[in-house]
């Protein structure tokens, strides 16, 4: 069955670290998203792309780039980790001319 | 400014009430929405969504209702489970079908025996 996989699912790491959450879907989506979820804020949008070469920022993307150099691929990298980059990450897809995302379990960072 | 929105952070019913979950968006131009369900440690999953051009559309169970003159999108759960107990979400969706969806900051939904 097709899927999308995050890793690691969980993570701890020390400020000014660089980290990568990787995601990795089976459907051959064009379309795929990173978003945070914090208490309080509910899912955050941070970078998408629609499609090999394509990336966009979101609503809080400052401190994360992303890069697609494939269909199946959307690393999420935060150059120097901060404190107040911990939080759940969530990783999603979507086909064309559909709104229905498929998202991944989570990464839960944590950033000491 | 922009924003989607719930009314209520939680929400406590009985099994086998009704359950009715608000959310109100801000952007006009806003032309399709969506439900997602997210069960403790997992991912958002759909539920139902629809379009601007529809006040109504109903799924097994679900109901969405949208009004557009108030900016109101609620979600009704019949006969509401036990495995109804979850965080729900509205989403909106500012392009066009398959671009990057809006979250609110989601309802807690606590269905008691």
């Amino acid at each position: 069955d097709a899927e999308i996989t995050q890793s690691p699912r969980h993570k701890i790491t020390e400020t000014g670290r660089q980290v990568t959450l990787a995601c990795h879907q089976t459907w051959n989506h064009n379309n795929m998203f990173w978003y945070r979820q914090d208490l309080g804020h509910g899912l955050r949008l941070i970078h998408y792309s629609y499609g090999v070469q394509d990336t966009n920022k979101g609503e809080v993307s400052d401190g994360y780039s992303v890069s697609r150099s494939n269909t199946e691929d959307l690393p999420l990298t935060l150059e120097s980790a901060a404190s107040s980059q911990t939080s759940v990450y969530f990783c999603a897809s979507s086909g064309q001319n559909t709104g229905e995302l498929f998202f991944g379990e989570g990464s839960r960072l944590t950033v000491l | 400014g922009e924003s989607v929105g719930l009314h209520l952070p939680t929400l406590s019913v009985q099994e086998g009430d009704n359950s009715i979950i608000n959310c109100a968006y801000s952007n006009s131009a806003s032309d399709y929405f969506i439900w997602y369900k997210q069960e403790s440690g997992k991912g958002p999953q759909f539920i139902i969504d629809i379009r601007s051009n529809m006040d109504k559309r109903q799924g097994q169970r679900v109901t969405v209702l949208l009004n557009k003159t108030v900016k109101h999108l609620s979600l009704q759960i019949a006969a509401t489970q036990p495995g109804d107990s979850a965080v729900y979400f509205c989403a909106e969706n500012r392009g066009q079908a398959g671009t990057a969806l809006i979250f609110g900051k989601g309802t807690t939904l606590s269905v008691s025996s």
